[in-house]
């Protein structure tokens, strides 16, 4: 089994609907991250998360809003999905003490908003 | 200067051959570099670490020039299956803040 699993792996919304992107690990890490790549822009943090109670802001967050329910367990919400939030999704984690640097990435999730 | 760049390619390079490219980053504090791999649609993975006396793991050597800041990933004896996109990493040492490349498309020709 994955160590990080993300659902779904692919979707297609519509402008204005509220999408949630799921991201679960087994891996025990504290430290939890939500990037989206774009085509030429590379990674892109939206934001991030240290412990349960640690919610951060990155690079790109507008727009979205994050929950951390659990260690385990980091979502990802599109409030009113808008076309320019088509791309991938990739959840990652990393642990305290460790290089945070050192990240392990869930297999992607691909959304499309019409 | 952007934080952390790196030319996007593609480098197509014959089997068999030896490709080096590098990674330019702004933030002289910087402390972390690392090489990430990722394959068309998949998940970047760690390569590896780049440590200031440089360093190998088989076919794949990694340096990091100080001076000029910029680290490179050398790869001898190119096989297909090394065709993927290469990210460098690193952290700038600000809140433990990490920045990923855009990435350098490496494509090798049998």
């Amino acid at each position: 089994d994955a160590d990080v699993t993300q659902t779904p792996r692919n979707r297609i919304t519509k402008t204005g609907k509220r999408i949630m992107l799921e991201c679960s690990q087994t891996k025990g890490h504290d430290r939890m991250y939500w990037y989206r790549q774009d085509p030429g822009l590379g990674l892109r943090l939206i934001y991030y998360s240290f412990d349960v109670k640690d919610i951060n802001k990155g690079e790109i967050s507008d727009g979205y809003s994050v929950s951390r329910q659990a260690q385990a367990k980091f979502s990802l919400s599109l409030e009113s999905a808008i076309p320019n939030q088509t791309a991938l999704y990739f959840c990652a984690t990393s642990f305290t003490g460790g290089p945070s640097d050192t990240q392990y990435f869930g297999p992607g999730t691909r959304l499309t908003v019409l | 200067r952007k934080e952390v760049e790196q030319d996007p390619g593609p480098f197509n390079v014959p089997e068999g051959a030896t490709v080096a490219f590098n990674c330019t980053y702004s933030n002289s504090a910087s402390q972390s570099f690392f090489w990430y791999r990722q394959d068309c649609r998949k998940e970047p993975k760690l390569l590896m670490s780049v440590y200031s006396s440089g360093n190998e793991d088989g076919r794949f050597t990694a340096q990091l020039n100080r001076a000029s800041q910029y680290i490179s990933l050398l790869i001898r004896d190119s096989k297909l299956s090394d065709s993927a996109t290469y990210l460098c990493v690193v952290n700038m040492n600000r809140d433990d803040k990490i920045i990923f490349g855009k990435g350098t498309r490496l494509h090798i020709l049998p």
